[in-house]
């Protein structure tokens, strides 16, 4: 079965501090890891995407996501965060077409 | 081009009634998913479709169906809608070319209050 976890429901953090929020996947074969984002009253928007290669996959808006086979994790990072950065973030794993989301993180960047 | 175009965006209904949601994914996409959106469940996969075939379907009562036309639109349809049905459904599009290409893109939702 495939799912993802993401254990904190809020991070806060600071503008122009860096910003981590966290993601372990459980996954049967290849694991196809993904990044979304969602805006108040607005649909998921594509931030970055794992399929095979490099273990760091930039994305989006400057974020990027390290995948750690060993950690079974997929933890979302940015160098410097903005208050434009708020905003509800997803983790998934896809399986044809189907997306297996975590239950989202909350993130408050603080000017 | 134009993105994934959910109607209508907001709908209230009454218990007991049914309801059909559209989606028009984007143009030569011909995988289309639905999920449902609530605070206490999350985001759930409830079935997707690819060239008019349903090819995955979620854990959701018989009530929720949908299907999909010959242009690669969807709809979904909710029947004798209970208190707990009121949710953000969101429509995603993609190629369907797994997992060549996996990018799926979705449009805003339709919001759906059941009183």
């Amino acid at each position: 079965a495939q799912s993802v976890a993401q254990p904190e429901d809020q991070v806060n953090v600071a503008e122009g501090n860096p910003l981590t929020v966290k993601c372990t996947y459980s996954v049967s074969g290849n694991p196809y890891l993904f990044w979304y984002v969602q805006y108040p009253n607005r649909g998921l928007q594509f931030l970055l995407k794992y399929i095979t290669g490099d273990n760091l996959v930039k994305g989006s808006y400057g974020f990027e996501a390290e995948f750690n086979k060993s950690q079974t994790s997929f933890h979302l990072k940015k160098p410097s965060a903005l208050v434009s950065d708020s905003a509800l973030y997803f983790c998934a794993v896809g399986d044809f077409n189907k997306f297996y989301f975590g239950s989202g993180t909350k993130l408050n960047v603080k000017p | 081009k134009a993105g994934v175009t959910q109607t209508p965006r907001y709908l209230i209904k009454t218990r007991g009634q049914q309801v059909t949601l559209s989606c028009s994914p984007i143009s030569g996409h011909r995988s289309v998913s639905w999920y449902q959106q609530t605070p206490g469940q999350g985001l759930q996969f409830l079935f997707e479709y690819f060239s008019e075939t349903q090819r995955n379907k979620g854990n959701f009562p018989g009530r929720f169906s949908g299907r999909q036309f010959s242009n690669s639109r969807s709809e979904m349809n909710v029947s004798t809608l209970e208190l707990g049905d009121s949710a953000l459904y969101l429509c995603a599009s993609s190629l369907g070319l797994w997992p060549l290409n996996t990018e799926a893109f979705f449009g805003q939702g339709t919001r759906l209050t059941v009183v």
